[in-house]
């Protein structure tokens, strides 16, 4: 079954750039949006942005457009980069599959399934 | 920031019978966006519990069950048992501003 992988730094300094990788294995990338969610320590989940695998993206409008997600087809992967980063950003970052119906061309209905493992990227000088 | 407020906690004793609400607003679940449900246990990524409002992915027992009405939704638990003891979160979508994601503040359940 399809298994998802998230790698990068697990500390970076404040005002730097948080970079995240996630592999996709045993299933393809196409047809699917891919989203990357976060959750900071004590905290709840919080949905940073997805790509559809063509490449079209959306985004947490929290952020003040510092993350980019994009997708790479090649290496069957996505990824996040997090700019200008404060201790607030520190968090396990989890990325996801979304899955939907079908019908559900635009993905509204969808739901994440499933997750990779997570990711604790820490802030911190 | 969440838009969708669970309770904080809930609990019960092991064979009850507990609930979980999710509530929304009009660009969410009231606009008539699907509600999801997930279970995290300590140090582990969420789990699907409930798609759809109401359907079971292969291998969730069929104790745990979602319903939805109007701007909000459910998730109940029947013969509540001691590996149930984890946090879950709702899930939907928001056509407000550019649209996205959006989870519930969560709850945690205790089995006492």
């Amino acid at each position: 079954q399809v298994q998802l992988q998230e790698s990068g730094p697990g500390l970076v300094k404040p005002s730097e750039t948080l970079s995240l990788t996630c592999t996709v294995s045993g299933g393809s990338i196409s047809s699917y949006f891919w989203s990357w969610i976060r959750q900071s320590p004590g905290k709840g989940l919080e949905c940073i942005a997805y790509v559809y695998y063509s490449g079209s993206t959306n985004y947490n409008p929290s952020l003040k457009s510092r993350a980019t997600i994009s997708v790479d087809r090649s290496k069957n992967q996505f990824s996040l980069k997090l700019y200008s980063v404060t201790a607030a950003d520190t968090a396990v970052y989890y990325c996801a599959r979304v899955q939907r119906y079908d019908y559900d061309s635009s993905g509204y209905l969808g739901w994440f399934d499933p997750w990779g493992q997570g990711a604790l990227v820490t802030v911190s000088s | 920031q969440s838009v969708l407020t669970q309770p904080p906690s809930v609990s019960g004793a092991p064979g009850q019978r507990v609930s979980i609400s999710c509530t929304g607003g009009d660009s969410n679940i009231g606009a008539g966006y699907d509600v999801h449900w997930y279970q995290q246990l300590p140090g582990i990524a969420p789990k699907l519990l409930i798609y759809g409002n109401s359907n079971r992915p292969s291998g969730v027992p069929d104790r745990f069950s979602g319903s939805k009405s109007g701007t909000s939704a459910s998730l109940a638990i029947t013969g509540l048992q001691a590996e149930d003891e984890a946090d879950y979160y709702c899930q939907s979508y928001d056509s407000s501003l550019s649209g996205l994601y959006v989870f519930g503040t969560g709850t945690k359940v205790t089995v006492l």
